[in-house]
Formats: structure tokens, sequence, C-alpha cells
């Protein structure tokens, strides 16, 4: 079965600290995909990333960085110089491509929650 | 463009009655997903539907019935409420097949 776990529930910075958000996957699959959502205060869930298996290449998008070590099962998320806007709880979730008719399942891991203080 | 809308956004209802949460996407996404939100559980998958005229069970289906007439359509319905059906509920859409989701913005469904 597939599974996603968020060891961390809570995490607290001050603004302009790096923080590395840790997300660990299982699955049997040789082909899924990895992903990254934001649920800021306001509740609404936003894409941040979505990363193929086949692709281990690391990912830096502006403050944000995305690390995948397959031999590891992992897919961290780093927040450079954090800011009081980042706080937020964001979720790590893993695909299943065996639906009927195609399309992926996310599994979710239960979410880490960033806070960031001035 | 208004992507993926959800209503009623906040819903307040008594055990036993029958509630329909309604999604609409403008996308023609192929794919659509209700999901619920609960502390500690993170999101999990109610039904999710390839199509129009296909859906299928997720990982809680219990106590909840879908259709999906139209693509841009995918209401949720609660045939009697319970109050472990307490929660956020999320819709969300996918152009494909693992393609990324896009979540609408949740409704907070509370039964007394």
């Amino acid at each position: 079965a597939q599974k996603v776990t968020q060891a961390q529930t809570e995490i607290s910075v001050v603004e302009k600290e790096d923080v590395t958000l840790d997300c660990v996957y299982e699955t049997r699959d040789t082909t899924y995909y990895l992903f990254w959502y934001k649920q800021p205060p306001s509740g609404e869930l936003v894409f941040l990333i979505r990363r193929n298996s086949f692709d281990e290449q690391n990912e830096i998008s502006g403050r944000y960085s995305w690390n995948f070590q397959k031999s590891t099962s992992s897919f961290n998320f780093t927040i450079t110089a954090s800011q009081v806007v980042d706080s937020a709880v964001y979720f790590c979730a893993l695909s299943d491509l065996r639906l009927t008719g195609g399309g992926n399942k996310l599994t979710f891991g239960t979410g880490t929650q960033l806070k960031v203080e001035l | 463009d208004a992507g993926i809308t959800q209503s009623p956004r906040y819903k307040i209802t008594e055990t036993g009655r029958q509630v329909t949460l309604m999604c609409h996407q403008t996308w023609s996404h192929s794919y659509m997903f209700w999901y619920r939100q609960d502390l500690g559980h993170g999101l999990r998958l109610i039904y999710y539907s390839a199509a129009a005229d296909i859906t299928d069970k997720g990982e809680v289906p219990d106590g909840y019935v879908v259709s999906r007439s139209k693509t841009e359509n995918f209401p949720l319905t609660l045939e009697s409420a319970t109050r472990s059906q307490t929660s956020v509920y999320f819709c969300a859409s996918s152009e494909g097949d693992s393609y990324e989701q896009y979540f609408g913005p949740g409704t907070r469904l509370t039964v007394t």
C-alpha cells in the first residue's frame, strides 16, 4: 500500500532561517509521482511541485527547493530565508496510477505545520 | 477564469439529513475527486471520477454517493449525515493521468 510519512508535525522558525520539511514515502510502483501542496491559514490547497520517479534532479524555484532521493524514498522541501508568509501547513503526496480508467489518486501525508515568526 | 468552485462554503446540518455538496470546474478536466480533511489524517479520498458517468470508490466511501452526468460537475451527497462526517471537504480536478490536481476552496460541513 502507498504511504507518505511527514514525521514533523509542527516546526517553528524565526524569519530568515532556512527550514527543511521532510517527506518519506513507500510504494511498490516503479513509476510514480510526488507532489507538495501548501495550505495557508485561509484553507485552500495550493499546488507547489510535481516530480516523477525517473527525475532525481533537485529543483529550485526562488526560495523553494526540493531534494528527491530515490535511494532513501525521500522528497524533502527546503525554504530558504523563510518569511512570515510561508506560515502554512505543507503536505507531501504520492500518486497511485492504478485507478480505474487511469488517473492518479493522491495519498497524502498528515502535513507539517510551519510557523515563521518575526 | 473561475477554475474550480465549491458550494456551499459552510454548511450546518442535523444528523440523519441528506446534504449535497457541489463542485464545478471550468477547465474541462477529465478527472475529478472528492477528499475529506480531518485533523491527524491529512486528506483522504472519498470518490473519484475519470470522466462523465465513470465513478469509483476511494479510501473512505461509506455514507457518500456521487454522480457525474456532466464533465464540469461532480456533486457529493451524504445520504444520511452522521457526526463522524463533520469535516472539511475538498473537490479537485486533474487534466489527466499523472497530472497535478487542483483543489477547490473547500466546504466546511458540521453535522450536529
